[in-house]
Formats: structure tokens, C-alpha cells, sequence
């Protein structure tokens, strides 16, 4: 059971360049996220996605675009990267709403480097 | 706004010993949801325990228990007889609702268990 997969998992950039961080899961969650993880500031939420066709901005979204392909995939891009963007990428899923044991199923991460 | 608080960034503890990571939050919400979630240095993100602002009794999952002080607004993870393979960071999150919608979490708590 692969559970939540993000490719790829390592990524080096030039300033300026774009590409698309893709995340699958398979557990047919209606929610799914995408989270930057920095040095000393845990992890904080870019953009969410309630349910299929629909996203909303989290805390630190200026830079990046999503798209919620179907109810599996849930994909991010940086448009024009900028060294500022350089992180550790998580996306998740969860059944949201449901008042459950509330766990988020995290891929495995994306390490972003951007020169 | 949610806020989570933890203000150790590192701990050192003796294998076998019960260990207390801090965790205060801040939210004007009547309804919330305080999660832990634990990252081994390979990275990925693990569920360890939920606990909901109206559950009555604090939430425990085998080693792990959520000493839930509403008053106080702290949500303290205690891990009884540490193990090795606790060593990990730790991050205390918190969220809207009972669901999983947008995750605040805090900075962390780099745990080492010494043998």
C-alpha cells in the first residue's frame, strides 16, 4: 500500500526555472495539503485542497501554484523559483471533516534546492 | 490566529526515562484539535496521538499519553520508557475543528534518548 507518493525527491534549480512537485494518494481522501519545511520554523502550510476542484491559499502561498488534478493527485508548482523557495516539501492527505482520529498521511518529502 | 508554542528546541534523556515535551497553543476557536506527530531523521512525518478540546480524559496510545491542561492551554507529549528509537524530532500541531483542515504547527523538539 504505497499510501502518499511525491516525486521527485530531489530537485536542484537554477534561479528563475520552474518545475512541478506531483503527490498521488491512494487511500481516496477527499483532503490533501502541501507543507514547506524549514530549519527552525516546523512546518507551514502553502496550499490546501478540501476536495476535488477546489484550493485555498495556507499560510505561504506567494510563489506557488496548485492544481487538483482528480481525488488523487495534487500537484504544486513553482512558476519561477527563487533561493528563497529552497525547502523541504511535504504533501499530505486526510479525511477531512470526518472528526476522526485526525491524522494526516505525509509523503515522504521533497528536497528542493535552488541556486 | 492559532499559534503553537514549544520552547525546547533540544532534550537529552536517559533510555528507559519518562520524557515530557512542552507544547502550549493559542486559538480564539471554541473547537479544536491538538495532534503530535514524531520525524526520525529519515524524514518522514509519523501520526503519534489526537487529542479533541472537549474529550474529557487525556488521550494515550500506548507508550505515548497527551497531558491535556485546557486551562492552561498546553498539550505536553509524555513518552514513558524511552527507547532509542525515539530519538526523532517532535512537532506539536493543532488544528481549526476536529477534522484535519490546515495544520498549524509548532517549531519542534529535537529529542536525543541516551543509552
Amino acid at each position: 500500500n504505497a499510501g502518499v507518493t511525491q516525486t521527485p525527491k530531489f530537485q536542484v534549480l537554477k534561479t528563475g526555472q520552474s518545475m512541478t512537485l506531483q503527490c498521488a494518494q491512494d487511500m481516496n481522501h477527499n483532503s490533501m495539503y502541501w507543507y514547506r519545511q524549514d530549519p527552525g520554523m516546523g512546518l507551514r502550510l502553502i496550499y490546501y485542497s478540501a476536495s476535488e476542484g477546489t484550493t485555498d491559499k495556507g499560510e505561504v502561498p506567494n510563489g506557488y501554484n496548485v492544481s487538483r488534478l482528480n481525488k488523487r493527485e495534487f500537484s504544486l508548482r513553482l512558476e519561477s523559483a527563487a533561493p528563497s523557495q529552497t525547502s523541504v516539501y511535504f504533501c499530505a492527505s486526510s479525511e477531512y471533516g470526518r472528526g476522526l482520529a485526525g491524522e494526516l498521511f505525509f509523503g515522504e518529502g521533497s528536497r528542493l534546492t535552488v541556486l | 490566529a492559532q499559534k503553537i508554542t514549544q520552547t525546547q528546541p533540544g532534550m537529552f534523556v536517559q533510555e528507559k526515562e519518562a520524557v515530557t515535551l512542552d507544547c502550549t497553543y493559542d486559538t480564539s476557536d471554541p473547537s479544536y484539535g491538538l495532534f503530535w506527530y514524531k520525524q526520525p531523521s529519515s524524514g518522514e512525518m509519523i501520526f503519534l496521538i489526537y487529542q479533541g478540546s472537549y474529550d474529557q480524559q487525556n488521550a494515550t496510545e500506548g507508550r505515548y499519553s497527551l497531558n491535556f491542561q485546557k486551562a492552561r492551554k498546553s498539550a505536553n507529549l509524555v513518552i514513558s520508557a524511552s527507547q532509542l528509537g525515539d530519538s526523532a524530532m517532535y512537532f506539536c500541531a493543532m488544528s481549526r475543528a476536529f477534522g484535519n483542515e490546515k495544520l498549524t504547527f509548532g517549531t519542534g523538539t529535537r529529542l536525543t534518548i541516551i543509552p
